[in-house]
């Protein structure tokens, strides 16, 4: 079966730390890649997106996410993390008839 | 602000009733999808609908169904409703195409509890 996971629940990263949230998936063929981002009591926006070419992307809020695919993986990281930062993060992925299939989501929680 | 709108905010209702939450898309975009959010279940995909016409269907209920009007503004309705059907539910929109490259824009939200 096509899936996507987000192998954390939460992560914790000090303020002015790198972070990293991880995806990895199991779909047919070469997917595209997405990570949206929830605040609090508010709908999901997106960060980014892989389609093609560099496998570096980057986003929104100083936001970047690595493409590998030889490890099947779509980790989000930030060079230097801000409070702001905190928030619901979401990984998806088409499936083979590019409909997106989601991750259950991270928690990310940057410590003042 | 994504431009999509939902209404209502906040909705309580009873169990068995029937309730419709509303969603008008971006301009220009012709695609909307339905999802559920909840703590239990997290983000599902409930049904997408492309200029009127239903294109995808996730993981809904019998008792839910929707529809998309000729301009493009999308209704949810669920009926005999249950403690379980308490949650988040969302709609996005995107331009339509069928390629899967395309960005997603999310409204607020609709919050359903039901008593």
């Amino acid at each position: 079966a096509q899936s996507v996971a987000q192998p954390e629940d939460q992560v914790n990263v000090a303020e002015g730390n790198p972070l990293t949230v991880k995806c990895t998936y199991s779909v047919s063929g070469n997917p595209y890649l997405f990570w949206y981002v929830q605040y609090p009591n508010r709908g999901l926006q997106f960060l980014l997106k892989y389609i093609t070419g560099d496998n570096l992307v980057k986003g929104s809020y100083g936001f970047e996410a690595e493409f590998n695919k030889s490890q099947t993986s779509f980790h989000l990281k930030k060079p230097s993390a801000l409070v702001s930062d905190s928030a619901l993060y979401f990984c998806a992925v088409t499936d083979s008839n590019y409909q997106l299939i989601w991750g259950a989501g991270t928690k990310l929680i940057i410590k003042p | 602000d994504s431009g999509v709108t939902q209404t209502p905010k906040h909705l309580i209702t009873a169990t068995g009733q029937r309730v419709t939450l509303r969603c008008s898309p971006r301009s220009g975009d012709l695609s909307v999808y339905w999802y559920q959010q909840s703590l239990d279940q997290g983000l599902q995909f409930l049904i997408q609908y492309y200029n009127g016409e239903e294109r995808a269907k996730g993981n809904i209920l019998e008792r839910f169904s929707a529809q998309q009007f000729p301009d493009l503004h999308s209704e949810l309705n669920l009926s005999s409703l249950e403690l379980g059907d308490s949650a988040l539910y969302f709609c996005a929109s995107s331009v339509g195409s069928a390629t899967g490259k395309e960005t997603q824009y999310f409204g607020p939200g609709t919050r359903l509890l039901v008593l």
